[in-house]
């Protein structure tokens, strides 16, 4: 069955500090990739996705996501930290399997992300 | 622009009830997607409705059914509810299908 793995269930960093955060699928083919943040009590917010081309992705934030084929991974980083990042983030992949062709959306458990002063 | 709205934002409900979540997509949008998240997990899928018809499921019993209307809103009804069904119920409005999804506040569901 596909799936997405986040093997960190928590990251602590310091405020400036740079973060990387790990996200492997699998897969047989290249699905389509997202990452998001949800904030305590709050719904998901869409930071960057892949479909196709390059493989570093920009998003919102001062985010960003490397596509690796080799290593079926998406990880997400920032340079720099800022005490208003820490949330739970999650990273998902729209993969094609559903009848008709049709794709589903799985989630991994999210990354709960700490940020010390 | 308003994005997702979903309705109600708490529910408190007895085990074997039944409940109907309401969800509006973001103007434009014509795909209605719903997911369950439990403490401390990522979104489960539970369904896609697109031009009226349940189009994808996840694994979910039938207890779990849904609606889509002309205007596009949804609802999520849950029948015979268990403990267990306690979770944040999250909607998320797509265009189209394949789309990048925009997701709602969430209702919070409390079986007890």
């Amino acid at each position: 069955a596909q799936s997405v793995t986040q093997p960190d269930i928590h990251i602590t960093v310091s405020e400036g500090a740079s973060l990387e955060l790990r996200c492997n699928y699998s897969y047989g083919a290249t699905p389509y990739l997202f990452w998001y943040v949800q904030s305590p009590g709050q719904g998901l917010q869409l930071l960057l996705k892949y479909f196709s081309g390059d493989t570093l992705v920009q998003g919102i934030k001062g985010f960003e996501a490397e596509f690796k084929r080799s290593q079926s991974s998406f990880n997400l980083r920032k340079p720099s930290v800022h005490w208003s990042d820490a949330a739970e983030y999650f990273c998902a992949v729209l993969w094609r399997g559903g009848s008709g062709g049709s794709y589903i959306p799985t989630f991994g458990r999210g990354t709960s992300l700490i940020v010390h002063p | 622009d308003a994005g997702v709205t979903q309705s109600p934002t708490h529910l408190i409900k007895t085990r074997g009830q039944q409940v109907t979540l309401r969800c509006s997509p973001k103007s434009g949008h014509d795909t209605v997607s719903w997911y369950q998240q439990a403490l401390g997990q990522g979104p489960q899928f539970i369904f896609q409705y697109y031009e009226e018809e349940e189009r994808q499921r996840g694994n979910f019993p039938d207890r779990f059914s849904g609606h889509q209307f002309p205007n596009y809103s949804s609802e999520l009804n849950v029948n015979a509810l268990l403990l267990g069904d306690s979770a944040l119920y999250l909607c998320a409005s797509s265009y189209p299908p394949t789309g990048t999804q925009y997701f709602g506040p969430g209702t919070r569901l409390t079986v007890l």
